[in-house]
């Protein structure tokens, strides 16, 4: 019962490197999420979707792309990594429970270093 | 806009009752909820109250909701070393499935 798996769990970028955070889930959820977590700014959320082939950016979509083409799957691309990313990024999958209920399961996280 | 907010730190002695406080801007806010991140780790349910109550209890823990001032708690009963961690308040207003999540507080807990 794998979840919501994120890989890697750690990364060291050189500016202006790019790359791919993954995602996946196992649970046939609609709904995923990228969030970024920095010390006394809690969770805010980079980019969402509502399903295969729908994205939409959240509060802090610069430098992040994302692309949603099955319901599994959910990566987040750095196009060119700069040091104000350094950050843990968190994937999250979740389902409407038809109350207004959000059922969110998250990833471990990855904790990317840009220098 | 939406925005919610907690203190970012706190101190309790083993055994003690810790209360976590968090406030929150969203009048159209339907659930809230209370997230624990352990070091190293992502985030897990704690629970979750609905918007229309004013008190929830699960074993340890006890939810109070003063929706008119808008704040929310999380009151831990004989707090032990294990309830060491972050804690998330976060808030949802139904719509795509959108949370928003306070900057957490960090619990410790000392002998």
């Amino acid at each position: 019962n794998a979840g919501v798996t994120q890989t890697p769990k750690f990364q060291v970028l050189k500016t202006g490197q790019s790359m791919t955070l993954q995602c996946a889930q196992d649970m046939n959820h609609e709904y995923m999420s990228w969030y970024r977590q920095d010390p006394g700014m809690g969770l805010r959320l980079i980019h969402y979707s509502v399903g295969a082939g729908i994205t939409d950016q959240g509060e802090v979509p610069n430098g992040y792309n994302v692309s949603r083409s099955t319901t599994e799957d959910f990566p987040l691309r750095l196009l060119s990594a700069a040091p104000s990313q350094t950050s843990v990024y968190f994937c999250a999958s979740s389902y409407p429970t038809g109350t207004g209920r959000i059922e969110a399961f998250f990833g471990q996280g990855t904790r990317l270093t840009v220098v | 806009g939406e925005d919610v907010e907690q203190s970012l730190f706190l101190s309790v002695r083993e055994g003690d009752s810790s209360v976590i406080n968090c406030t929150y801007t969203d009048s159209s806010s339907t659930y809230l909820y209370w997230y624990k991140q352990e070091p190293g780790a992502g985030l897990q349910l704690l629970t979750y109250i609905f918007s229309n109550m004013d008190m929830k209890q699960d074993q340890r823990l006890t939810v109070l909701l003063n929706k008119k001032d808008k704040h929310l708690s999380l009151r831990i009963a004989d707090t032990q070393t294990g309830d060491s961690a972050i804690y998330f308040c976060a808030e949802s207003s139904g719509g795509y499935n959108k949370l928003i999540f306070g900057a957490g507080t960090r619990l410790a807990v000392h002998p």
